[in-house]
């Protein structure tokens, strides 16, 4: 089943204490990226990656790295987390060259930094 | 700079009353995708159209159906003779030359009994 897996899907963590949220396709896609989504604000990009080793800044990068050392997975890392980065957070997955083709999603995770 | 409006944050209808999400977007491009997603209170994203921007047919499906106005750089949706299972957040989103989802800022939909 074509599938894209974030975990955890909850986390609750104190401020300051580094975390990551897995992501991980078996579609094969080249692209990937994260979205927060908040109240009013709709869904924002963090990061996206054209494919392994390619990552770029999205609209609200701030606070976040991330890495794409294989094609399947494309972690998001908070290395110091504050509480403004509460939220849910979507990984997503899509192939390159087919404008306007579906993406893929996550379950979604949320995030609450206290 | 693309973006997408949607102006109704929130909307409450009583059930089987027929429901409309309004939906605006702006870009500078003459190709790109629309896309409706929806979203229960689960929280998972769940894709429901796709319809690009040389396509201005309407579409329907069941009770959901789309109008889409380049005239008005509008893509709305309706839902008809509604149900409590309808009740979720939606979501507008726009895609143009790169592979970014441009999201509007949600509508939250309540359907009552």
């Amino acid at each position: 089943e074509a599938q894209v897996t974030q975990n955890p899907r909850y986390l609750i963590t104190v401020t300051g204490k580094k975390l990551t949220v897995t992501c991980s396709q078996n579609m094969n896609h080249e692209y990937m990226s994260w979205y927060r989504q908040d109240p009013g604000l709709g869904l924002r990009q963090i990061y996206y990656s054209m494919n392994v080793e390619v990552t770029d800044k999205g609209d609200v990068p701030e606070g976040y790295k991330v890495s794409r050392k294989e094609k399947r997975n494309f972690p998001l890392i908070l290395e110091s987390p504050s509480p403004n980065q509460t939220s849910l957070y979507f990984c997503a997955s899509s192939p390159i060259g087919a404008l306007g083709t579906e993406a893929f999603f996550g379950q979604g995770t949320r995030l609450t930094v206290v | 700079a693309q973006k997408v409006t949607q102006a109704q944050t929130e909307i409450s209808v009583v059930e089987k009353e027929d429901v409309t999400l309004d939906c605006v977007y702006e870009t500078r491009d003459t190709t790109y995708y629309l896309f409706w997603y929806k979203q229960p209170p689960s929280g998972e994203l769940v894709f429901l159209i796709r319809r690009n921007s040389f396509d201005e047919q309407n579409e329907i499906s069941g009770r959901y159906s789309w109008n889409f106005q380049k005239s008005t750089s509008s893509f709305n949706f309706t839902i008809t003779a509604s149900q409590v299972v309808d009740s979720a957040v939606y979501f507008c989103a726009l895609i143009t030359g790169g592979q970014k989802l441009v999201f509007g800022q949600g509508t939250r939909l309540t359907i009552n009994p």
